[in-house]
C-alpha cells in the first residue's frame, strides 16, 4: 500500500544533543510537510518542500533543519534539543499544495 | 490498525450551498476528535469533540460526533468562497497519539 512512513515512532534523547527523524513516501508527492503538534493542539507547521525548494515557516526556530535527498524521503534535524521541543512530530505529504495531505503515524520526541 | 477516513476527497460546490463531511473513525482508547480547516498553511483549530450526541456550533459550521457509529460530520451552510479549503479530521487515541484522515478538499465557486 502507499504510504507515508515515519521512524522512529518514538524518540528519547538528551537535552543538547542533536536528533534526527525520519520520514518516507510511496506515494510519489511532490510536496512533503513536517508538522510539530504538542498535547491538545494544533500541529504547527515547520516547514515544507515542494520538490526540492525548501519553505521555512517564519517562527521556525533555527534548531529545526530540514533535508530531502530524493523525493521519496525527508529528515526532520533537531541540532540541539530543548525540554521545549518534547512533542509529536508529523510528516505528511501531497501531490501539490493545495490538495489533501497524508499523514505519517508520527513520531513522538521526549528530551530528558 | 488505528485509522481515520474521511469523505469525500474532494467536493465542488456553488455558493451558498450546504455541505456535509464526514469523518470516520476505528482508534483505540478513543479520547476526542478534531476538526481543522487548512488553507495555505498549517491547520486552523475549528472543533473538539469528545461526549456522543452533543452539536458544537460556531457560525455557519457546526459538527456532530456519533461514538456508537464511530463517526463525525461537519456542516457548513450557506457556503462562501472563503469557505475552500481542505478540512482534516483528527482523532485522539491512547499516550496522546494523533491520527490524521486525509482531508476533504472543498472548492466553493461563485
Amino acid at each position: 500500500d502507499a504510504m507515508v512512513i515515519q521512524n522512529p515512532r518514538y524518540q528519547v534523547t538528551q537535552f543538547g544533543k542533536p536528533v534526527t527523524l525520519s520520514c518516507s513516501q510511496t506515494l510519489n508527492h511532490n510536496v512533503m510537510y513536517w508538522y510539530q503538534q504538542k498535547s491538545s493542539q494544533a500541529p504547527k507547521l515547520l516547514f515544507h518542500y515542494y520538490d526540492k525548494d525548501f519553505n521555512n515557516e517564519a517562527d521556525t526556530p533555527d534548531n529545526f533543519q530540514s533535508r530531502r535527498p530524493n523525493t521519496s524521503f525527508c529528515f526532520l534535524d533537531i541540532r540541539s534539543p530543548g525540554l521545549g521541543d518534547a512533542a509529536m512530530y508529523l510528516c505528511a505529504t501531497s501531490r501539490d499544495r493545495t490538495y489533501e495531505q497524508y499523514f505519517g503515524p508520527g513520531t513522538r520526541l521526549t528530551v530528558t | 490498525e488505528d485509522k481515520v477516513v474521511q469523505s469525500p476527497l474532494s467536493l465542488v460546490v456553488h455558493e451558498g450551498d450546504t455541505v456535509t463531511l464526514n469523518c470516520s473513525y476505528e482508534v483505540t482508547n478513543f479520547r476526542s476528535l478534531l476538526w481543522y480547516k487548512q488553507e495555505k498553511k498549517a491547520p486552523t483549530f475549528l472543533f473538539m469533540l469528545t461526549s456522543s450526541g452533543i452539536e458544537k456550533k460556531s457560525g455557519r459550521l457546526s459538527s456532530i460526533l456519533d461514538k456508537k457509529e464511530l463517526f463525525s460530520i461537519l456542516n457548513i451552510t450557506a457556503t462562501q468562497t472563503g469557505d475552500s479549503a481542505v478540512y482534516l479530521c483528527a482523532v485522539e487515541g491512547s499516550g496522546n497519539q494523533f491520527y490524521f484522515g486525509t482531508g476533504t478538499s472543498l472548492t466553493v465557486i461563485p
